[in-house]
């Protein structure tokens, strides 16, 4: 069963902190993406990734950058947590092209403190 | 540019009742389209797809037609069960290799 793997579902993090997150897939997928959920916002994209060592602005990228080493891995980095990063962030992966989907990850419920 | 537009919720019902979740969208090019799910506490699992006009996706009992002379993309479901209660959103995918544009989600809570 082809997955994307989230390391924390819940995370607790102090402001100030330096805080990573985590998403490995297992798909050989090209394209990688992190995305932040939010009540009455819905999804908001933050960086994806369509190759290794290859990264793009999303929607909101302050505050936030990534990194993406190998292909199978992206990680997402909060430089300095803020209170207002409090969210859900997920994960999602896909072939290159726009006939397909996205699988996503289950999600970090992250809180900033 | 390219946007999705779907109702807002929440959309309650009653078990066996029929559900339309409305979907429309701005798009340049023949985007595809898709439906998504979140269920409580997790990720968002695909639904459906389409990928070219008068296509129609389903899947579970769930079923969308790819209509371009409406640009629409509505969601049916001829008898909705409480394990149906979740978060939908429809999304599309411009032509080329460009993220996924989201609507803002429609949550349904159907009850027994």
């Amino acid at each position: 069963d082809v997955k994307v793997t989230q390391s924390s579902r819940y995370l607790v993090k102090r402001t100030g902190e330096k805080v990573f997150l985590e998403c490995v897939q297992d798909m050989d997928h090209e394209n990688m993406f992190w995305y932040r959920q939010d009540p009455g916002l819905g999804l908001r994209l933050i960086y994806f990734s369509y190759d290794v060592k290859m990264k793009e602005k999303g929607d909101i990228p302050e505050g936030y950058s990534v990194s993406r080493e190998k292909k199978e891995r992206f990680s997402l980095i909060l430089e300095s947590a803020s209170t207002n990063q409090t969210s859900m962030y997920l994960c999602a992966s896909s072939l290159s092209g726009a006939l397909y989907g996205y699988t996503f990850g289950s999600g970090t419920r992250l809180t900033v403190v | 540019g390219n946007s999705v537009t779907q109702m807002e919720g929440p959309v309650t019902l009653s078990e066996e009742a029929f559900l339309t979740i409305n979907c429309t969208y701005t798009a340049t090019g023949y985007p595809s389209l898709f439906w998504y799910v979140q269920y409580p506490g997790e990720g968002l699992q695909l639904l459906l797809k389409a990928t070219k006009a008068d296509d129609k996706g389903s899947n579970k009992g769930f079923e969308a037609t790819y209509r371009k002379e409406t640009t629409s993309f509505h969601l049916e479901k001829g008898s909705v069960q409480v394990s149906d209660s979740a978060v939908y959103f429809c999304a599309l995918s411009p032509p080329g290799n460009t993220p996924l544009v989201f609507g803002k989600g429609t949550r349904l809570s159907v009850i027994a």
